[in-house]
């Protein structure tokens, strides 16, 4: 079975700013989908960023990037010019890709604070 | 729709009632998914349909919870005999069957309260 791991329960960052979030996971197959999610109090949940494990190319929305390394088993979310509205959790999720009907699998999420 | 609907939006039940939670997915997604977020903000992943046939049902505590999507109703989400440990936030789920990088629409999510 995968897991995911975020190490980091909190984070914090002052408005403007970059900060970078961690997420680890293990899985023995060789493709898969890795997503950044953001929960805002509002509990809804908002897919923030995608990355096919398969694509070489660290995949970028806006001011969000990601830090894929295969080998390494990671997958590091870059926030850029920290924006009061992202303050949330952050949760790293993987799933496999051989079926649309695959489940994701959380990990235990990071409380990003922005500071004014 | 448009928008994954989840009613109810609160529900709040004494221990050892039932409580049924419902929701629609997306027009024309074939997936729907049920996942339970705890007060401490872990997911778990409980049951996927595809279409009115059940995909994976690994997640699924099966003494208590029972699950159903049928054609033409909202998808539905029960739990028998409701237990403190139940109480949570329920997200459902629905995506598209075009493919492994199908994402996963989420509604706003049932919050059960058990008392």
């Amino acid at each position: 079975a995968q897991t995911v791991t975020q190490s980091q329960p909190e984070m914090s960052v002052q408005e403007a700013e970059t900060v970078t979030l961690s997420c680890t996971y293990d899985t023995s197959e060789s493709d898969y989908y890795l997503f950044w999610y953001k929960q805002p109090p509002s509990r809804q949940m908002i897919l923030v960023i995608r990355q096919e494990a398969y694509k070489q190319q660290n995949a970028t929305e806006n001011r969000f990037s990601v830090n894929f390394q295969k080998a390494a088993k990671s997958f590091s979310l870059k926030i850029s010019d920290s924006q009061l509205g992202d303050a949330a959790m952050y949760f790293c999720a993987y799933r496999s890709t051989n079926n649309a009907g695959n489940m994701l699998t959380f990990g235990g999420g990071t409380r990003l604070m922005v500071k004014p | 729709g448009e928008e994954v609907a989840q009613t109810p939006k609160h529900l709040v039940r004494g221990e050892g009632q039932k409580a049924k939670l419902y929701c629609a997915p997306i027009k024309g997604h074939s997936y729907v998914f049920w996942y339970q977020q705890v007060l401490k903000n872990e997911f778990k992943f409980l049951i996927s349909f595809q279409n009115e046939n059940v995909f994976d049902e690994t997640g699924m505590p099966k003494e208590r919870f029972s699950a159903k999507c049928l054609p033409n109703s909202p998808c539905s989400l029960e739990i028998q005999a409701t237990k403190l440990e139940d109480s949570a936030v329920y997200f459902c789920a629905s995506s598209q069957s075009s493919g492994g990088h199908s994402e996963q629409f989420f509604g706003p999510g049932t919050r059960l309260t058990v008392l």
